[in-house]
């Protein structure tokens, strides 16, 4: 198993651009979730997805987008990037009841010009 | 919304050392987890506690569910230099699929 995957590693934006950051896993499970980790502070969760076609909020969704069509695939959308969402952005998964035990992705360095 | 309080943010160690690190919150949590992060990597689930009281340990490293279920703490016993890396805490306020709250870690530093 490949585990959760992320694509791409580095990426830079001018501001406004869109972009979509890329979260796989081959695991099966059933939740998946994004936070953004900024120096000194932990990680904040920004969406979550308990099943395909199903998403919720989490502590800091505003400017992002997800979907989640497929088990396996959860992408999180910057639709007009701004210089705030600079962040190291991590995708992670665990079976439908263990968030407890979630998997990370080794995270997507994002950075707004 | 939750929050964590990790301590200490940073902390210098001798090699062979100990080292002890906490976390509290006003709030009563159901988990706690610990993680260590590398640099360039995700964060690694290092220990799980479920039960208040509960003192669970993994190699060189114990960690304790407290009393109160509002805080926790880690040891790592004999530190290497690879203990090197950010340790962050997680709690879980209720069970099942809730998502997790996250301290803001605390960064090791071992000196060989």
């Amino acid at each position: 198993n490949a585990g959760v995957t992320q694509t791409p590693k580095f990426q830079v934006l001018k501001t406004g651009q869109s972009m979509t950051l890329q979260c796989a896993q081959d695991m099966n499970h059933e939740y998946m979730s994004w936070y953004r980790q900024d120096p000194g502070m932990g990680l904040r969760l920004i969406h979550y997805s308990v099943g395909a076609g199903i998403t919720d909020q989490g502590e800091v969704p505003n400017g992002y987008n997800v979907s989640r069509s497929t088990t396996e695939d959860f992408p999180l959308r910057l639709l007009s990037a701004a210089p705030s969402q600079t962040s190291v952005y991590f995708c992670a998964s665990c079976w439908g009841a263990d968030t407890d035990t979630q998997y990370f992705g080794p995270g997507t360095r994002l950075t707004v010009l | 919304g939750q929050q964590l309080n990790q301590s200490p943010q940073s902390m210098f160690i001798q090699e062979g050392e100990d080292v002890s690190m906490n976390c509290t919150s006003s709030s009563i949590f159901n988990t706690w987890l610990w993680y260590k992060q590398e640099p360039g990597e995700g964060p690694v689930l290092l220990i799980a506690l479920y039960k208040a009281g509960e003192l669970t340990s993994n190699g060189r490293l114990t960690a304790q569910f407290g009393i109160t279920r509002k805080d926790s703490f880690l040891n790592i016993s004999a530190s290497i230099p690879s203990d090197v890396g950010i340790y962050f805490c997680a709690g879980q306020i209720l069970g099942g699929n809730t998502p997790l709250v996250f301290g803001k870690g605390t960064r090791l530093s071992v000196i060989a």
